[in-house]
């Protein structure tokens, strides 16, 4: 059965606060990517991997960076947390570029920043 | 950018009838896509509809594509509580396998 793991359901940091969101797939999946998802705003796409130590910026990057060492782990990074991070930020991953590229989602993290 | 847009915003309906979601899109796609989301939780892929295919069933669930159109139907049949959730289209761009996602359809199923 394919996984997605998100290191924590939920969360609480204080602004200013460095925060580390880890992502796991058990999938051998080269794509991993990184939402947030807001209410009235649907999903937005942060950043994505094709490749281990590679990545692209996505829709909103600004505030965030992401690393992947591994091919099964992608993190989030937010240098330096603010309260608009607030949000519940998904992880996905998928198979390969090209036209079949269904998405396996995480279970998400609820991130709150006071 | 946003692509997909859903319609209706939410939708209540009684157990056993039929549910139908609509999504509008702007450009040129490879495929279109469903998910549904539970509550509070992750994303789960439904169906996927290439750019060259105008209906495909699973189950329950019929999507349609009108390319001339840009717009994709979601029916669902027979319709039970367990399927109140939110779902949502997914486009791909034509050189990249990034998903843009629609703000989502909240479906509501009453026993």
């Amino acid at each position: 059965d394919v996984k997605v793991t998100q290191s924590s359901r939920y969360l609480v940091k204080r602004t200013g606060e460095k925060v580390f969101l880890e992502c796991v797939q058990d999938m051998d999946h080269e794509n991993m990517f990184w939402y947030r998802q807001d209410p009235g705003l649907g999903l937005r796409l942060i950043y994505f991997s094709y490749d281990v130590k590679m990545k692209e910026k996505g829709d909103i990057p600004e505030g965030y960076s992401v690393s992947r060492e591994k091919k099964e782990r992608f993190s989030l990074i937010l240098e330096s947390a603010s309260t608009n991070q607030t949000s519940m930020y998904l992880c996905a991953s998928s198979h390969k570029k090209g036209l079949n590229n269904e998405q396996f989602f995480g279970p998400g993290t609820r991130l709150t920043v006071l | 950018s946003q692509q997909g847009e859903e319609d209706p915003q939410a939708l209540s309906i009684q157990e056993g009838e039929n549910a139908t979601m609509n999504c509008s899109y702007k450009t040129s796609i490879n495929n279109l896509q469903w998910y549904r989301q539970n509550s509070g939780r992750g994303l789960v892929h439904l169906i996927l509809i290439r750019s060259n295919e105008r209906e495909k069933h699973s189950g329950r669930l019929r999507v349609t594509l009108d390319t001339s159109k840009k717009s994709s139907s979601l029916l669902i049949t027979a319709s039970r509580a367990a399927d109140t959730a939110s779902y949502f289209c997914a486009t791909d761009r034509w050189f990249y396998s990034t998903l843009t996602f629609g703000k989502g359809t909240m479906l509501l199923v009453s026993p």
